[in-house]
C-alpha cells in the first residue's frame, strides 16, 4: 500500500534551516509529481511546493519562494524541502502528498511539525 | 491567484441528516475541484477529484457536483465518522494550487 513518511520537524530558532524528508513506498514513485503542504496549528491547508516526477519542473509558493526548496531523489524514492531563513509564521504541520494525475492529492503523509521559536 | 471560499463556516447536524457543504471560486476553475476530509490529529483524505468523481474507498454517500465558479459537497445521511472538517481545492490556473477556508461539520 502506498505509504508516505516525513521526518525532519523540531524546534528551530529564526533565522536557521531545516530540511524536510518524505520517503516513499508502495508506488512507483519515479513516475508521480509530489508536493508539500503545510497547515499551521488550528489553520488551514496551505499549499507550499510542487515539483514534477521527472524533477525538472518545480513551483513554489509566493510565502516560501527564495527562502525554500523541494527537491526528490527519485533512486531514493524520496521528497525533500530545504526550508532556509525559517520565522515564526512558517511554524506548522508540514504534509508531504502525492499528485493523483487528476488536479489532486490521493495519499498524504502523516505530517512532521516544524516550530521556529527563540 | 483563484481564491475559494466556503460556507457555512460551520454546519451543526445530526447523525443521519443530509450535509450540503459549499465551495465557490473567484473565477472559474472548470471542473477541477476536489474536496477533502480532515479529523483533528490526521491528514486530509481525499474524497472527490474533478468536481464529482469518488476517490478510491469513499463510501458513495460522499458526492460532488457543481463546475465553473460553483460546487457542492453533499453528504447524504451523515455517519458518526463523519463529522469533521472538510476542504475544497483547485488546480485549474495555477500556482498556486488553492484550498478554501474549510467547513466544520458538527454533531448538533
Amino acid at each position: 500500500q502506498v505509504q508516505l513518511v516525513e521526518s525532519g520537524g523540531g524546534v528551530v530558532q529564526p533565522g536557521r534551516s531545516l530540511r524536510l524528508s518524505c520517503a516513499a513506498s508502495g508506488f512507483s514513485f519515479r513516475n508521480y509529481d509530489m508536493h508539500w503542504v503545510r497547515q499551521a496549528p488550528g489553520k488551514g491547508l496551505e499549499w507550499v511546493a510542487f515539483i514534477r516526477s521527472d524533477g525538472i519542473n518545480k513551483y513554489h509558493a509566493d510565502s516560501v519562494k527564495g527562502r525554500f526548496t523541494v527537491s526528490r531523489d527519485n533512486s531514493k524514492n524520496t521528497l525533500y524541502l530545504q526550508m532556509n531563513s525559517l520565522r515564526g509564521d512558517d511554524t506548522a504541520v508540514f504534509y508531504c502528498a502525492k499528485d493523483n494525475g487528476y488536479n489532486s492529492l490521493d495519499y498524504w503523509g502523516q505530517g512532521t511539525l516544524v516550530t521556529v521559536s527563540s | 491567484e483563484i481564491v475559494l471560499t466556503q460556507s457555512p463556516a460551520t454546519l451543526s447536524l445530526s447523525p443521519g441528516e443530509r450535509a450540503t457543504l459549499s465551495c465557490r471560486a473567484s473565477q472559474s476553475v472548470n471542473n477541477y475541484l476536489a474536496w477533502y476530509q480532515q479529523k483533528p490529529g490526521q491528514a486530509p483524505r481525499l474524497l472527490i477529484y474533478d468536481a464529482s468523481n469518488r476517490a478510491t474507498g469513499i463510501p458513495a454517500r460522499f458526492s460532488g457536483s457543481g463546475s465553473g465558479t460553483d460546487f457542492t459537497l453533499t453528504i447524504s445521511s451523515l455517519e458518526p465518522e463523519d463529522f469533521a472538517v472538510y476542504y475544497c481545492q483547485q488546480r485549474s490556473n495555477w500556482p498556486p494550487l488553492t484550498f478554501g477556508g474549510g467547513t466544520k461539520v458538527e454533531i448538533k
